[in-house]
């Protein structure tokens, strides 16, 4: 039921671009994505609806593909703030969003 | 600025006491969820609460339970504290589904079970 995430883990250097997948086993109302850096809160990113929409956050951006239940989180130029774990929530319709493990994005100067 | 507090930031409690985690949260919000944090399983969900007096178990409820009296407050409650409840808690509000479900978490409480 937890959404999986792809890759758990990935290092980049500043300036680089990098991919982080959301794919789900159920048919999804929407996606969210948030960002939680090393002792703080997760803090929302976007959220995507149902519908194959694409969204975007200053130089990060998100696609929604409703027919393969999955989610892609594009970061694009990465800079060092971009260091954190970035979780995908899915929502299958109702009260609940169901978080994946998470994916670790370490950048580096 | 919208805000959802925690009771605690760190908490070391032994084993078989009660323990109670406060959640209070400034924006008026229906919605209000706990979860666990662990390293490698990400954000489970024990339980929500979508109005007051209301509460839904979530997919870890075993040995928890949940108070929601008014409308800004949702207390998780371990009924006797066990070591494998060592994690780091969040609480998060969200406004009603259907709206805009973005959820604002709070700061966390990492309680430690000895």
């Amino acid at each position: 039921q937890q959404p999986v995430q792809s890759p758990q883990a990935v290092i980049l250097r500043e300036g680089e671009d990098a991919v982080i997948n959301c794919s789900s086993s159920k048919a999804l109302y929407s996606v969210h994505w948030y960002r939680q850096k090393h002792g703080e809160a997760p803090v929302f990113l976007m959220i995507l609806l149902k519908g194959g929409e694409q969204k975007g956050h200053e130089k990060i951006s998100a696609s929604f593909n409703e027919k393969k239940q999955q989610s892609s989180l594009y970061l694009t130029a990465s800079q060092l703030s971009y260091s954190g774990t970035y979780f995908c929530g899915t929502d299958t319709g109702g009260f609940k969003t169901i978080f994946g493990a998470g994916t670790r994005l370490f950048v580096k100067a | 600025d919208v805000k959802v507090t925690q009771s605690s930031r760190y908490l070391v409690k032994r084993t078989g006491e009660k323990v109670f985690l406060e959640c209070v949260q400034d924006m008026d919000h229906e919605n209000m969820f706990w979860y666990r944090q662990d390293p490698g399983l990400g954000l489970r969900l024990i339980y929500f609460s979508y109005d007051v007096k209301m509460k839904e178990k979530g997919d870890i409820p075993e040995g928890y339970s949940v108070s929601r009296e008014k409308k800004e407050r949702f207390s998780l409650i371990l009924e006797s504290a066990s070591t494998n409840q060592t994690s780091m808690y969040l609480c998060a509000s969200s406004p009603p589904t259907g709206v805009r479900n973005e959820q604002f978490f709070g700061p966390g409480t990492r309680l430690t079970v000895l």
